[in-house]
C-alpha cells in the first residue's frame, strides 16, 4: 500500500507563474519529510527537509510547510523557470537515523513552458 | 565535488545472464543504499549497507545480492537476470542516516532485460 500519495501526477505551467505540489502520507512514525528534485535522466537531488511540528523551509524560490497532526506537506515554487522542468518527490523518513527507512512518493512532474 | 558514480548508464542482458551494477562514493559515507525506480512508484529500497560486509535486506530484495569490501564501493548483482528486473536502479549515500545529513544519489544505470 502507497504510504506516500502525491498531487497532482502532473503539472504544467508557464514561466513566472507560481504553484504548489501536495503530499499527505500515512508514515508512522514521521521523524523528517523531504523534498528532492529529480531532473529527466538524473539522480535525486535534495530541496529541503522539515522536521518538526508545523515547520516551513525557505530555499531560494523554493518554500515548504509541513503538517504532523494532518501528515501534510506542501512545496511553493515561486516564479517558475523552464530550468524547474522536473518531478518533485516527496520522501518520509521514519527514523532519525541511518536504521530508519525512506518512504518515496511517485513524484508529480512539473512542466514548465515559455 | 562530493559525488555518487554509477556505472555502467546503460545496460541490456538478456534473461538469464548475470548483472553487475557499480557504484562509488567520495564522501566517506557510511550508509549506502540501492533503490529501483518504476514508472509510477516510489523508489523501492532493495539492499542498504551501513558499512563494509554489513549489508541489510530493503524491501525488494528478492533475485538480488550486494556486496561492500570497501567503504566507498558499493556493488549490485543479478544472478540470472529477469525480464521484471528491467528498471532503473539508483544508488545513493548518507553520512548518517539523519534529518540534517546529506543524501547523495547517482544518476541511475538504466537496465534492460531481454
Amino acid at each position: 500500500k502507497t504510504q506516500v500519495e502525491q498531487s497532482p501526477q502532473s503539472l504544467v505551467v508557464r514561466q513566472g507563474e507560481n504553484c504548489v505540489l501536495q503530499c499527505n502520507y500515512s508514515v508512522t512514525p514521521d521523524n523528517h519529510l523531504r523534498w528532492f528534485k529529480q531532473d529527466t535522466g538524473k539522480g535525486l537531488v535534495s530541496l529541503t527537509v522539515l522536521v518538526h511540528e508545523n515547520d516551513k523551509t525557505s530555499n531560494g524560490r523554493y518554500s515548504a510547510t509541513l503538517d504532523k497532526d494532518a501528515k501534510h506537506s506542501t512545496l511553493h515554487i515561486t516564479a517558475t523557470l523552464l530550468d524547474d522542468t522536473a518531478t518533485y518527490i516527496c520522501v518520509v523518513g521514519d527514523r532519525g537515523s541511518a536504521l530508519g527507512r525512506l518512504h518515496f512518493g511517485a513524484g508529480t512532474q512539473l512542466i514548465v513552458i515559455p | 565535488d562530493m559525488k555518487v558514480t554509477q556505472m555502467p548508464r546503460y545496460l541490456i542482458k538478456r534473461m538469464g545472464e548475470n548483472v553487475l551494477l557499480e557504484c562509488g562514493q567520495d564522501m566517506s559515507h557510511e550508509t549506502m543504499y540501492w533503490y529501483r525506480q518504476d514508472p509510477g512508484l516510489g523508489l523501492q529500497l532493495i539492499y542498504i549497507s551501513y558499512d563494509v560486509d554489513s549489508n541489510s535486506e530493503g524491501d525488494i530484495p528478492k533475485g538480488y545480492r550486494v556486496s561492500r569490501k570497501k567503504r566507498e564501493h558499493f556493488s549490485l548483482i543479478l544472478d540470472s537476470a529477469k525480464t521484471n528486473q528491467t528498471s532503473v536502479y539508483f544508488c545513493a549515500s548518507s553520512s548518517s542516516g539523519t534529518p540534517n545529513s546529506d543524501y547523495t544519489f547517482g544518476s541511475g544505470t538504466r537496465l534492460l532485460v531481454i
